[in-house]
């Protein structure tokens, strides 16, 4: 398993700021994500964070409003850029274990979330 | 593309009952198939798996799901609910493009489950 610790756990922003949310991880992992969680919806995958290299973002994601980093193996941060309302959502970092199989087999462990409200 | 389908927005059950949350699933090739709970203001915990073998797979909290291929379903069930049970539960698939290579997770929209005390 993995313990996964984000801040802030929450926020009010003002439309047009942007607000950065870091994610710590107790172990070095491999795949590092970042999902969004708008309200009364679903997970959406927002990108991979790659360790060392440009986060791989999912369709209508891109790296100008969702700036990443990963700066090493347990850490990851996620900008959100010039906020508006709609942007209002719980922020997810997560990460993959792989339990003894694979990746692939294995459960995402995630944060407890950021819950961002924007003005 | 691979997708998820959470029927139901909303599940009551009482205390001591058993309950179904109902998942169905479509994707290419075989499916990996994932259960997750939600507790209000936190992030989501995984339940329970399945991976290949046994079509009944058991997880934590007194939780398991039945694998049902024909159907494409993936439901999760418990014998007797408990008032702690109460959570918003997600169920996601992950399946393989053409080249063998794993999708991302897909989640579905999540069921509201409420046990009555």
């Amino acid at each position: 398993s993995a313990v996964i610790s984000q801040k802030p756990s929450r926020d009010i922003c003002q439309r047009g700021t942007s607000l950065t949310i870091q994610c710590q991880v107790d172990s070095q992992v491999t795949m590092m994500f970042w999902y969004r969680q708008q309200p009364g919806q679903s997970l959406t995958l927002i990108a991979t964070a790659n360790q060392g290299s440009e986060a791989t973002y999912e369709s209508g994601f891109v790296i100008d409003k969702f700036p990443i980093s990963r700066p090493n193996l347990t850490f990851s941060t996620l900008t959100v850029s010039n906020m508006s309302p709609e942007d209002s959502s719980i922020y997810l970092c997560s990460v993959a274990v792989t339990s003894g199989g694979t990746l692939n087999t294995g459960e995402l462990f995630f944060g407890e979330g950021s819950r961002l409200t924007v003005l | 593309a691979q997708s998820v389908a959470q029927p139901e927005d909303q599940v009551n059950v009482a205390e001591g009952n058993p309950l179904t949350v109902k998942c169905t699933y479509s994707v290419s090739g075989n499916p990996y198939l994932f259960w997750y709970v939600q507790y209000p203001n936190r992030g989501l915990q995984f339940l329970l798996k399945y991976i290949t073998g046994d079509n009944l797979v058991k997880g934590s909290y007194g939780f398991e799901a039945e694998f049902n291929k024909s159907q494409t379903s993936f439901h999760l069930k418990k014998p007797s609910a408990l008032v702690s049970d109460s959570a918003l539960y997600f169920c996601a698939v992950r399946g393989f493009i053409s080249s063998g290579s794993a999708r991302q997770l897909t989640f579905g929209s999540g069921t509201q489950l409420t046990v009555l005390p």
